[in-house]
């Protein structure tokens, strides 16, 4: 049972520049969720997505897209990172009944 | 909006002692719930406990207990017998009941040291 998987694990990229991170779950879980940590602000909701075809947004969305195509896959795409993106990201995904989530390993990423 | 707090950047604990983090929070809700997660260097966020607001009961896990106090929006999580591999990163994070599903409002985070 892999649970939340996320590619890749550290990412460089230059300002300006696009890419995808991607996240996947295999629980079957309907609610999944992409959060960015920075130091000494915890973690903060970007998007989510309560099932298929259904996203929105969380506290800090600028800059970031997402789409739910399938239960299992909800991938993060940046548009044209900037330096104010460099973060760890976590995806995570839950029952929608149950409160706690489940996060993946993290991806670092650098925006130079 | 909901706000988590913790006061305490950095703590530190003997292996084998008991150790306290805080937490408090903002809300104006009556049903949601509470959790503390655990960050350890390998970054990745490891449930420790969960707590629902309408239970009166504290939760406990193995070594690890909670201290709900609901008046005072208070949420603190007790470490017994502490142990080298809980040295780690914890966070306090705050869910609304009903239909806010699982989306988490997080503290800055407590960073414990557990020395030998």
């Amino acid at each position: 049972n892999a649970g939340v998987t996320q590619t890749p694990k550290f990412q460089v990229l230059k300002t300006g520049q696009s890419m995808t991170l991607q996240c996947a779950q295999d629980m079957n879980h309907e609610y999944m969720s992409w959060y960015r940590q920075d130091p000494g602000m915890g973690l903060r909701l970007i998007h989510y997505s309560v099932g298929a075809g259904i996203t929105d947004q969380g506290e800090v969305p600028n800059g970031y897209n997402v789409s739910r195509s399938t239960t299992e896959d909800f991938p993060l795409r940046l548009l044209s990172a900037a330096p104010s993106q460099t973060s760890v990201y976590f995806c995570a995904s839950s029952p929608l009944d149950r409160g706690e989530q489940y996060f993946g390993p993290g991806t670092r990423l650098t925006v130079t | 909006a909901q706000t988590v707090t913790q006061s305490q950047p950095e703590m530190s604990v003997q292996e084998a002692e008991t150790v306290t983090l805080s937490c408090t929070y903002d809300t104006s809700e009556s049903d949601y719930y509470l959790f503390w997660y655990k960050q350890p260097p390998s970054r990745q966020m490891i449930l420790v406990i969960r707590q629902e607001a309408y239970k009166q009961q504290n939760a406990t896990e193995n070594r690890f207990s909670v201290n709900f106090q609901k008046a005072a929006k208070s949420f603190s999580l007790k470490i017994s017998d502490s142990q080298l591999g809980d040295a780690a990163m914890y966070f306090c994070a705050y869910r609304s009941g009903g239909t806010s599903y699982g989306k988490l409002t997080f503290g800055q985070g407590t960073i414990l040291t557990v020395h030998p």
